[in-house]
């Protein structure tokens, strides 16, 4: 069954480092999907991408992140200069044209 | 804006006990609801989903009935297994399908002892 992977499982990094979440969304899905949980919290939407482009965007998202597809089956999140509030569970998601979203198991980020 | 709120956990059960989750939800216009379940070291799995007042999702002899006048979408099992053991959250999104922006719960930890 195709699913959606996420690497790594579980990152450490210093506060002020940039880290790059990756994620291989399933092959022929279109819309691709960044959620995070911050722990003992709601799951929050991060950011929509389509065709290339960003389609929608919380307010969390600011210039600190940035997502990318940079070839035909990545789909990375980056942040720029980690604060310790990034600490974290980024989950990944895609879908194929509005159907049903299907989730990685998510990377789990610890900023010192 | 959006928002779901679900009843507050951990939860935790005897095997074949009844178990519900409270689910309330605040939207504009008709929006889609779900239940996601997350199996330890797992990802979030749709559970079931209902698209429209008093549509009745079910899957894996879990239930939860969209109730439009008291804006709810509560879980329920009548007997549940070790195995249902997960994180469930309940989540709402803006239009009538599954793939928009999802709107989450807090997320209810069960655990099923034996």
């Amino acid at each position: 069954e195709p699913e959606v992977t996420q690497t790594p499982s579980h990152q450490v990094t210093q506060m002020g480092q940039e880290v790059i979440l990756r994620c291989v969304p399933i092959s022929n899905h279109l819309y691709f999907y960044w959620y995070r949980q911050i722990l003992g919290q709601k799951v929050e939407f991060l950011v929509s991408f389509y065709n290339n482009e960003i389609s929608e965007k919380s307010e969390i998202f600011d210039d600190q992140f940035s997502v990318e597809r940079p070839d035909g089956s990545n789909f990375t999140l980056k942040i720029r200069s980690t604060k310790l509030e990034d600490s974290a569970m980024y989950f990944c998601a895609s879908t194929d044209n509005f159907g049903e979203l299907f989730f990685g198991e998510g990377s789990r980020l610890t900023v010192l | 804006g959006n928002s779901v709120t679900q009843m507050e956990g951990p939860v935790t059960l005897s095997e074949e006990a009844f178990l519900t989750i409270n689910c309330t939800y605040t939207a504009t216009g008709y929006p889609s609801l779900f239940w996601y379940v997350q199996y330890p070291g797992e990802g979030l799995q749709l559970l079931l989903k209902a698209t429209k007042a008093d549509d009745k999702g079910s899957n894996k002899g879990f239930e939860a009935t969209y109730r439009k006048e008291t804006t709810s979408f509560h879980l329920e099992k009548g007997s549940v297994q070790v195995s249902d053991s997960a994180v469930y959250f309940c989540a709402l999104s803006r239009q009538e399908t599954s793939g928009s922006r999802l709107t989450f719960g807090e997320g209810t930890q069960l655990t099923v002892n034996p």
